[in-house]
């Protein structure tokens, strides 16, 4: 079974830039996460999908983060403009149905970005 | 005062020593308590998982809960250079998962 794909795997971009991450689901998985993990950090949940459905995105900082899932599979996440401390590693994750505490989800190999 | 905490180490031990690896946390709601490991520029993968209070054991891993005094650990027996690796602690029972913030283990040949 294949596993979560992202894409790309680096990013490196000045301040103020814009910059988009690809995540691919495990095949059928119903719910995908967009993670943040600062370096030192355990992740934080940006945004969570149901199929094509915002289930939570109340850590979004939406002014400058956007995401979408399209046809309930792959999904982006935008960042514009980016800002210095959004330097991290962006994962996704995917599980076979809304989690409520009992599924598992498996996460992508992420997207490391520096903002210079 | 953070939800989850986790002593970031480094933790360094010599091959087939017992690691004990833990964390507090506050929101009494946590039910459910996993244990990721994750490998250096990789993403983290599920190691084991409790629900509620008690222990749990796979192979050479023990997951213990006790929900009284809001404290999770996780035993690693005979440890391997291949366990090298973040240790992050994981809860939930609000539908969000929480994350400590990862315990950094070495395990020298």
């Amino acid at each position: 079974e294949a596993g979560v794909a992202q894409s790309p795997r680096y990013k490196i971009i000045e301040k103020r830039q814009s910059v988009a991450f690809w995540c691919n689901p495990i095949s059928g998985h119903a719910t995908l996460y967009w993670y943040q993990q600062i370096l030192g950090q355990g992740p934080k949940l940006l945004i969570q999908f149901q199929n094509n459905g915002v289930v939570d995105d109340s850590q979004l900082p939406k002014d400058r983060f956007s995401a979408e899932r399209l046809k309930g599979v792959d999904s982006t996440l935008k960042i514009q403009p980016a800002k210095l401390e959004d330097s991290a590693v962006y994962l996704c994750a995917s599980s076979l149905h809304t989690w409520g505490g009992e599924e598992t989800q498996y996460f992508g190999p992420g997207t490391r970005l520096l903002v210079l | 005062q953070k939800e989850v905490e986790q002593d970031p180490g480094p933790l360094s031990v010599p091959e087939g020593a017992i690691v004990s690896l833990n964390c507090t946390y506050s929101n009494s709601a946590f039910q459910y308590f996993m244990w990721y490991r994750q490998y250096s520029r990789k993403g983290p993968e599920l190691l084991m998982y409790t629900y509620s209070s008690g222990n749990k054991e796979d192979g050479r891993f023990t997951a213990q809960v006790d929900k009284s005094s809001k404290y999770i650990s996780l035993f690693i027996r005979d440890s391997q250079p291949s366990d090298s690796a973040t240790y992050l602690c994981a809860m939930s029972g609000t539908g969000k998962l929480i994350f400590g913030q990862g315990t950094t283990l070495q395990v020298k040949p």
